[in-house]
This record gives structure tokens, sequence and C-alpha cells, in this order.
């Protein structure tokens, strides 16, 4: 199975702040990488797909980049609504497996 | 509009089967695959399975090989997540998320059905 790490597992950042998420997978999953936004008590949103095209309706300060085995997700300039908890996703080969989630917090 | 609808939170004793429906509208059902992902309270996101709405093909995780099965039914556009033999540690909130594209993505999530087992 292919192991997604996210770092960190926890970032806290105020309003306005640049914020970057780090997803690593223990292989090469080529450009099959989700990014999801999910706030508390509900469903996933998909933001960012093939690691860098940004999903329809989701804000332009999210973006996506990498390659091979290391991936971002960058806010550039942080909102009160993108405090939540973000989760990378690999759908190269089965067992589909998400990395354990980060969560972004106010400070 | 593109919808998916599950059905309504149960509550399970241990070694009752549940079965959970994901209902959609809004699209052509047998061009997009449907996946179950699972997330226990407090914790993160557990991919389960896979279906072809397609032929009905399956993939299951490993895990929950044996007690998953995932079925679909076209002519009301519903997949089905029927787990048998459900034990404490399967509570969790179960979602169908549509997949589109060569590259497989999750773009479109029913909102989720919690699914507690206690005796």
């Amino acid at each position: 199975d292919i192991q997604m790490t996210q770092s960190p597992s926890s970032v806290s950042a105020s309003v306005g702040d640049r914020v970057t998420i780090n997803c690593r997978a223990s292989q090469g999953i080529a450009r099959w990488l989700a990014w999801f936004q999910q706030l508390p008590g509900l469903a996933p949103k998909l933001l960012i797909y093939e690691v860098s095209n940004l999903h329809s309706g989701a804000p332009f300060r999210f973006s996506g980049s990498g390659s091979g085995t290391d991936f971002t997700l960058t806010i550039s300039s942080l909102r009160p609504e993108d405090f939540a908890t973000y989760y990378c996703q690999q759908t190269h080969s089965f067992p589909y497996t998400f990395g354990q989630g980060t969560k972004l917090e106010i400070k | 509009q593109v919808q998916v609808e599950q059905s309504g939170d149960e509550v399970k004793k241990p070694g009752a089967s549940v079965k959970v429906s994901c209902k959609t509208s809004g699209y052509s059902f047998s061009s997009y695959g449907i996946n179950w992902v699972r997330q226990a309270p407090g914790q993160g996101l557990e991919w389960m399975g896979w279906i072809s709405t397609d032929n009905g093909a399956t993939k299951y995780a490993e895990r929950m090989q044996g007690r998953l099965t995932l079925t679909i039914d076209t002519s009301t556009r519903t997949a089905y997540m029927e787990l048998t033999s459900p034990r404490s540690d399967d509570t969790a909130v179960y979602y169908c998320a549509r997949e589109k594209g060569a590259v497989p993505t999750f773009d479109v999530w029913g909102q989720g059905t919690m699914v507690a087992v206690s005796s």
C-alpha cells in the first residue's frame, strides 16, 4: 500500500498569513494526488486535483504543486473560512489512501 | 445540478448488518464510479472501496474484505454499501463520493451517514 504522510499535523496561523502543507508518498504517484478541505461536521470538499488543478468553485488563493513523491498545498492569504482540516490523497493505485490530515487553527 | 444524497443515520447492535444508500442525480450515473470512505469519531479519512457504475466491478480495502459489499441499482441511480457483522470500532460517518476523470478524483461527496454500533 502507498503511505501518505502529511506535515505538519497541525499549524496555527493568522488571517492573511501564507501557509503551506506538505504531503509525501511512500512511492512515486506521478500526478495522482488530490487535496481536500474538511470543516467540522461536514463532508470533505475537493480543492485541488492532479497535483495542481483548482477544482471548480475553489478559491484562487489555494494552489498545489509537486511531483513524484513530494507535494505541497499552499494557501496564499488565509481567510477566516479556511480554518479547517486538510487531507491529501493518492489515487495512483488501490487501495486509495489519505494522509492523516493537517488541522489549520487560528493563532 | 449534480446531487448525491445518502440515507439517514443508523444505530446497530454488534453483528446486525447495516446498509447505507447513496442516491445520485443530475449526471450520467454509469459514467462515474462511486467510492466509499469512512471517518471514525475524531479520526482521519479511510478509503473502504470502489464500485464501477458501468459494470459493477469492485475493489475493496483489504481490512474490509469479507465484510463489505458494494452494489448499484442503475434503475434508481443508487449505490449501496453493506457492512456485515459490524463491531464497535466500525462506528463512523460513512461517505459516498463520485469519482471522475482518467485520474480518479473524488469530486462530489454525499453528506455522510453516521453509523453507531453499540450493544
